[in-house]
């Protein structure tokens, strides 16, 4: 099984920060995404790659930016939290082939004070 | 903009009974179809995948495809409550991400 690892699991942050957020996966997986979920709103993608040191936005990316210099690993990077930015983000992975669907991580509930 | 739609429920059941969770989406040309489960509090879970028309059965649960109408529905027979949670659909097609819709909050009352 895909295991999919989040850095942290409860985070909380003062605004203006920077945060980084961290995701790796296991399975030499080529994809791998970036959402928030917030009540109401559903799953909404920031961020996604299906390469490494290849990123597209998705719909919601103002405020956010990712890194991926590894196959393994995708961060989500807050360049100045924001109170509105409070929700919790889910990383997900998929093979190149999609038709498996996506993995899930355990998700990061990040707080902005 | 390819859209997927759930009904937001609350849907509730008793135990034992069968729950149907319905899904549509308006991008004809969408190839996989997918369900999750999410608990409160939790990341979503795959729980069933279906690529084409008919149904698919797995333990419980049996996902349903029409192609024609744009539809798919997942159906839990012999619910308990601990199935109780937030369903996600999710569709592919092609070469983007899955579109999730918003999902269906089930409640299996015991």
């Amino acid at each position: 099984d895909v295991k999919v690892t989040q850095s942290s699991r409860y985070l909380v942050k003062r605004t203006g920060e920077k945060v980084f957020l961290e995701c790796v996966q296991d399975m030499d997986h080529e994809n791998m995404f970036w959402y928030r979920q917030d009540p109401g709103l559903g799953l909404r993608l920031i961020y996604f790659s299906y390469d490494v040191k290849m990123k597209e936005k998705g719909d919601i990316p103002e405020g956010y930016s990712v890194s991926r210099e590894k196959k393994e690993r995708f961060s989500l990077i807050l360049e100045s939290a924001s109170t509105n930015q409070t929700s919790m983000y889910l990383c997900a992975t998929s093979s190149s082939a999609e038709i498996y669907g996506y993995t899930f991580g355990s998700g990061t509930r990040l707080t902005v004070v | 903009q390819k859209e997927v739609e759930q009904n937001s429920g609350p849907l509730s059941v008793p135990e034992g009974a069968i729950a149907s969770l319905n899904c549509t989406y308006s991008d004809r040309g969408s190839q996989s179809f997918f369900w999750y489960r999410q608990y409160s509090g939790k990341s979503p879970e795959l729980i069933m995948s279906i690529y084409s028309n008919g149904d698919k059965e797995d333990g419980r649960f049996t996902a349903q495809l029409n192609k024609a109408s744009q539809y798919v529905s997942l159906l839990i027979r012999d619910s308990q409550p601990s199935d109780s949670a937030t369903y996600l659909c999710a569709v592919n097609s092609g070469n983007t991400p899955l579109v999730f819709g918003k999902g269906t909050r089930l409640s299996v009352i015991a």
